[in-house]
């Protein structure tokens, strides 16, 4: 687990402000993740990507980005209009999208708004 | 899309006791049933799948077991140690591997 990376571990963000989550792997995996925590709910995708400059809405994608300009890289941005974004963040990635593909979890980031 | 139902939320048990959470998926498609455990701030871990072609699978003091034809799959933790306390998601694939989780189930092992 330790080929997938978080940034910062912890995220503090003043109303108005974009901020940006950065998640990082090196398992050469071609699929990645965002999802959000909230205590008592499981995990909620936000976006995910099955290959480089490609990438799709998960069920709770209003108010967030993304980006995968490389295959190593997809990083999160929460932007102001994501009204209540004080959560914890996980990216994971999978070496494929198909069937049978364990997905493997970053550290995660945990976001406050102030 | 899918829907994944875990219960309980919660569950106590002494050491040494067995433990079981419950799942149910409600897309047919769904073909692989993954299990987490979640220590308090950190990662989720995978611990024990199963596809749908089993009906069951073992790996030390940890089963799951699946039943496709009434949509539900389960996790039996035998002879529970205190390091078992964590939360457990169950999840199931829907629409190209993505990944639908349960609610959780905060499992305690007291002594």
């Amino acid at each position: 687990d330790g080929g997938i990376t978080q940034s910062p571990k912890y995220l503090f963000r003043k109303e108005g402000q974009n901020v940006t989550l950065s998640c990082e792997q090196n398992l050469n995996h071609d699929a990645m993740y965002w999802y959000r925590q909230d205590p008592g709910q499981g995990l909620r995708l936000i976006y995910y990507s099955q290959i480089v400059n490609d990438f799709q809405k998960g069920d709770i994608a209003e108010g967030y980005s993304v980006s995968r300009e490389k295959k190593e890289s997809f990083p999160l941005t929460v932007t102001s209009a994501q009204k209540n974004p004080t959560a914890f963040y996980l990216c994971a990635s999978s070496p494929s999208t198909g069937s049978y593909n364990e997905q493997f979890f970053g550290p995660g980031t945990r976001l406050t708004v102030l | 899309g899918e829907n994944v139902e875990q219960h309980p939320s919660t569950l106590s048990v002494q050491e040494g006791d067995s433990a079981v959470i419950k799942c149910t998926y409600s897309d047919s498609a769904s073909n692989y049933f993954p299990w987490y455990k979640q220590e308090l701030g950190k990662r989720p871990q995978l611990i024990i799948d199963i596809r749908s072609n089993v009906g069951e699978k073992k790996d030390q003091r940890i089963a799951v077991t699946l039943n496709k034809t009434a949509k539900h799959f389960s996790l039996h933790i035998t002879e529970t140690q205190p390091e078992d306390s964590a939360v457990y998601f169950c999840a199931a694939t829907y629409s190209w591997g993505k990944l639908q989780f349960g609610a959780g189930t905060q499992v305690v092992v007291t002594p």
